[in-house]
């Protein structure tokens, strides 16, 4: 149990375009979902934190109109990146938590900005 | 900020050794968990440890946390090839599973 998918695995796009990611929670219900953004061979940086219904809560220093996201059922959590440019390429991993200690992490969504 | 951090940030090592990773914290938690991560991929939970507990097995994995230091190390037994990887810990100091603070990790190469 306790599965989490993203969707794409994998984005390249040209600058000034925007990308959507998607992240589900597959057999539970996700009150809270975290997004991270990862460089290579480097740790995981939290973004944001959304819970279902409500409006992110964003790291300092995370821009919020350029990572839109949206928590509109407690299965799905999106990531949109507006008008991306080449520093925004990097890996992006949700989690989600249905309430107790764990958070379950995705497989990830490596974002190529052209 | 980043809290956790981990020693050594690589680490090489022949298959059947053990390999030891460290992580420091600097304030109070709730729990620590250790996470597994292969190139490019999602984060695996391999195990949680909670602030009253000093010492949790599991298959070939041992990890321990000395609150007092704000350290805890993650033992892996009789490595094999296939845990190459890198190795993250993340503080969680609300107990709700909110807030993860993760350190940069070790990498971890087992050589056959």
């Amino acid at each position: 149990g306790a599965v989490v998918s993203q969707h794409p695995s994998r984005v390249i796009c040209k600058s000034g375009t925007s990308v959507k990611i998607e992240c589900r929670s597959l057999d539970f219900q996700a009150t809270t979902m975290f997004w991270y953004r990862q460089f290579p061979k480097k740790s995981l940086m939290l973004m944001a934190t959304s819970n279902e219904g409500s409006k992110a809560t964003y790291e300092q220093g995370v821009e919020k109109d350029k990572f839109l996201i949206n928590h509109a059922s407690l299965t799905l959590s999106t990531l949109t990146v507006t008008s991306a440019h080449p520093e925004d390429s990097s890996f992006y991993i949700c989690s989600a938590s249905g309430g107790g200690n764990e958070q379950f992490f995705g497989p990830g969504t490596r974002l190529t900005v052209l | 900020s980043q809290q956790g951090e981990e020693d050594p940030q690589a680490l090489s090592i022949q298959e059947g050794e053990n390999a030891t990773m460290n992580c420091s914290y600097k304030t109070s938690i709730n729990n620590l968990q250790w996470y597994r991560q292969n190139s490019g991929r999602g984060l695996v939970h391999l195990i949680l440890i909670r602030s009253n507990e000093r010492e949790k097995h599991s298959g070939r994995l041992r990890v321990t946390l000395d609150t007092s230091k704000k350290s805890s190390s993650l033992l892996i037994t009789a490595s094999r090839a296939a845990d190459t990887a890198s190795y993250f810990c993340a503080t969680d100091a609300s107990g709700y599973g909110q807030n993860f603070v993760f350190g940069p990790g070790t990498r971890l190469s087992v050589l056959p």
